[in-house]
């Protein structure tokens, strides 16, 4: 099945710097790469998504990179503020043969913006 | 906007009980999945579903069991409830694969 890991488990950043988070998965089929935030207390939210016909894509302060050759996929984000101290989650799809996709999550990074 | 709304924000239950965590979305979504959240592990499946009837097993199914006898609703159940299974419990649903999965608020079930 689909194993996700996540880097780093926790990262600080000076605010106005940039943050990296970077994911791999095994799962050759997979084509759908999600990101979600997850702020204290509350359900996580997609951020960003990414498909595998696609190398980059960005939105404002928050952009994600894609290497299916190497099956690696990256979060961005520049300017950090402090509403981005969060939770982070990375996911990749396993689809099925009868609609029957499995999303797996990768562990979680906890990014704190030092003010 | 989705609403997937879990039945309980906070439940605690005695070993051996069995327990029901109820999920229920609003948008005719046919994916639907159960996660549990504990600190450094992250989001791990328990079992999803993708049409009503139909469930498969994600990645730690044992000691749990998923019905979906209607679309919008997706039962947990937890056959003899252990103290291992004290933690937080996130549904979702998504419209279809590769779409976005929008998340219940979470149920903290503590087993005492």
């Amino acid at each position: 099945g689909e194993n996700v890991e996540q880097h780093p488990s926790t990262l600080s950043v000076q605010e106005g710097d940039s943050a990296v988070i970077k994911c791999t998965y095994s799962d050759s089929a997979s084509n759908y790469f999600p990101w979600y935030k997850q702020e204290l207390g509350k359900r996580p939210q997609l951020i960003i998504d990414i498909r595998s016909n696609v190398g980059e894509k960005k939105d404002q302060r928050i952009a994600v990179t894609l290497n299916k050759t190497a099956k690696h996929f990256s979060l961005h984000i520049t300017e950090t503020q402090p509403e981005d101290s969060a939770v982070y989650f990375c996911a990749a799809n396993s689809p099925g043969d009868f609609g029957n996709e499995k999303l797996t999550f990768g562990t979680g990074t906890r990014l704190t913006i030092i003010p | 906007d989705v609403k997937v709304t879990q039945s309980s924000r906070y439940l605690v239950k005695r070993t051996g009980e069995k327990v029901f965590l109820e999920c229920v979305q609003d948008m005719d979504h046919e994916n639907m999945f159960w996660y549990r959240q504990d600190p450094g592990l992250g989001l791990r499946l328990i079992y999803f579903s993708y049409d009503v009837k139909m469930k498969e097993k994600g990645d730690i199914p044992e000691g749990y069991s998923v019905s979906r006898e209607k679309k919008e609703r997706f039962s947990l159940i937890l056959e003899s409830a252990s103290t291992n299974q004290t933690s937080m419990y996130l549904c979702a649903a998504s419209l279809a694969e590769g779409t976005e999965a929008f998340f219940g608020q979470g149920t903290r079930l503590t087993v005492v």
